[in-house]
């Protein structure tokens, strides 16, 4: 019953190093978010997925790419990692179908990401 | 986009006391409103939604009312208990049903 998985769980990068945040769900949701979370904040989405193949940008997507080449699968790379990006990082699913409105959203436990 | 206002950002309830948390949002498109509730570590867990609708939805101690020509929602917790504390987050849809907007959280104490 694992849900989202997102790996690493905490991570220290040095300014203008790269790394991928991975996010794995085994639900069969078309729909993926990654959202960032910075203290007594609310979660700002940086990029969604309607499905495999198909990305687009939310709020804060600056810094950050990702892909979607497989259902299950959605990693979020940042590629000159900023101190700005110190934050914590939820990936989430949703099962979506044209007509049945939105669908809850399944969280994962989040990384810990400080840039020094 | 959206706007989501939440209010208030801390809470502080003698157990079995019942607690509310507002939320405003700006767009009239919006038609989904969940929330969810985070404990330390951990992501967020949906506890409740309520669709535009319906005036309100009720689950066990859990209720949420929404009020569309305000532009409100609410989120009311009866007969608290002590690990009903935890971070509460209200959201909204965006007019296109993709993105969520989030409020920034109200940290709920129940003190036995």
């Amino acid at each position: 019953n694992a849900g989202v998985t997102q790996t690493p769980k905490f991570r220290i990068l040095k300014i203008g190093q790269s790394m991928t945040l991975q996010c794995a769900q085994d639900m069969n949701h078309n729909y993926m978010y990654w959202y960032r979370q910075d203290p007594g904040m609310g979660l700002k989405l940086i990029y969604y997925s309607v499905g495999a193949g198909i990305t687009d940008k939310g709020e804060v997507p600056n810094g950050y790419n990702v892909s979607r080449s497989t259902t299950e699968d959605f990693p979020l790379r940042l590629e000159l990692a900023a101190p700005s990006q110190t934050s914590v990082y939820f990936c989430a699913s949703s099962y979506e179908l044209i007509g049945l409105g939105n669908q809850p959203q399944h969280f994962g436990d989040g990384t810990r990401l400080s840039i020094l | 986009g959206e706007n989501v206002e939440q209010h208030p950002s801390t809470l502080s309830v003698q157990e079995g006391d019942s607690a509310v948390i507002k939320c405003t949002y700006s767009d009239s498109a919006s038609n989904y409103f969940p929330w969810y509730k985070q404990e330390l570590g951990k992501g967020p867990q949906l506890i409740i939604d309520i669709r535009s609708n319906v005036g309100e939805k009720k689950d066990q101690r859990i209720a949420v009312t929404l009020n569309k020509t305000a532009k409100h929602f609410s989120l009311h917790i009866t007969e608290t208990q002590p690990e009903d504390s935890a971070v509460y987050f209200c959201a909204a849809n965006s007019n296109t049903g993709n993105q969520f907007y989030f409020g920034t959280g109200t940290s709920l104490t129940v003190i036995p």
